[in-house]
């Protein structure tokens, strides 16, 4: 079964507390994003990678870090840096300049 | 940076009436693409739009592109319930990297 997985559903964090997010793929995609959307709002780029150990800073890259070791796994670390963490977050992966199939997201709320 | 403006941000309709969303940017674009984001859901891909003046049809849903490549609609002859949710462009000025448009949030009252 083709797709794209992200880990877990719903996150709960304590402030000061880093968390890392999963996300999966297994449609062979070389591109993977990290998307980051409050309530009512569009979807902000936080970080995209077109390849393994390559990575840019998208619009929203502060407070947030990222690693692309594997070609199917694109994993988001929310440090403490980041003032207002508590969003809805989905990553993306797409074979180029082509369609961006997006994962289920995790919500993550800071307490 | 770059920006996407899409209007409206909001849109209630009576059920069977029809709807239209657009999207502009001020640089040109090499493709557009439209998403849907059922609530709570996340976004879907619905089409890609690459040529100047592109016109693309999927049942009650019609997609177009502007002759400047700038700016794009997408419009739903009369609405069903089942059509709520936010309606999204996308735009590809490069390669790679996305930049989303705002959104428009469509109600539909049965």
């Amino acid at each position: 079964d083709g797709g794209i997985t992200q880990s877990p559903k719903y996150l709960f964090r304590k402030e000061g507390q880093n968390v890392t997010l999963s996300c999966e793929q297994n449609l062979n995609h070389d591109a993977m994003y990290w998307y980051r959307q409050d309530p009512g709002q569009g979807l902000r780029l936080i970080y995209y990678s077109q390849i393994v150990n390559d990575f840019q800073k998208g619009d929203i890259a502060e407070g947030y870090s990222v690693s692309r070791e594997k070609k199917e796994s694109f994993p988001l670390t929310v440090t403490s840096a980041q003032k207002n963490p508590t969003a809805f977050y989905l990553c993306a992966s797409s074979g180029g300049a082509d369609t961006q199939y997006f994962g289920p997201g995790t919500r993550l709320t800071v307490l | 940076g770059q920006q996407v403006m899409q209007i409206p941000q909001y849109q209630h309709v009576q059920e069977g009436e029809d709807f239209t969303t657009y999207c502009n940017s001020s640089t040109t674009l090499s493709n557009i693409q439209w998403y849907k984001q059922r609530p709570g859901g996340h976004p879907v891909f619905l089409i890609q739009l690459v040529k100047s003046g592109e016109v693309k049809k999927q049942k009650r849903l019609t997609f177009q592109f502007g002759e400047a490549k700038k700016n794009s609609s997408l419009h739903i002859t009369a609405t069903q319930t089942t059509d709520v949710g936010t309606y999204f462009c996308a735009a590809l000025p490069g390669t790679y990297k996305y930049i989303f448009g705002t959104g428009t949030r469509l109600k539909v009252l049965a």
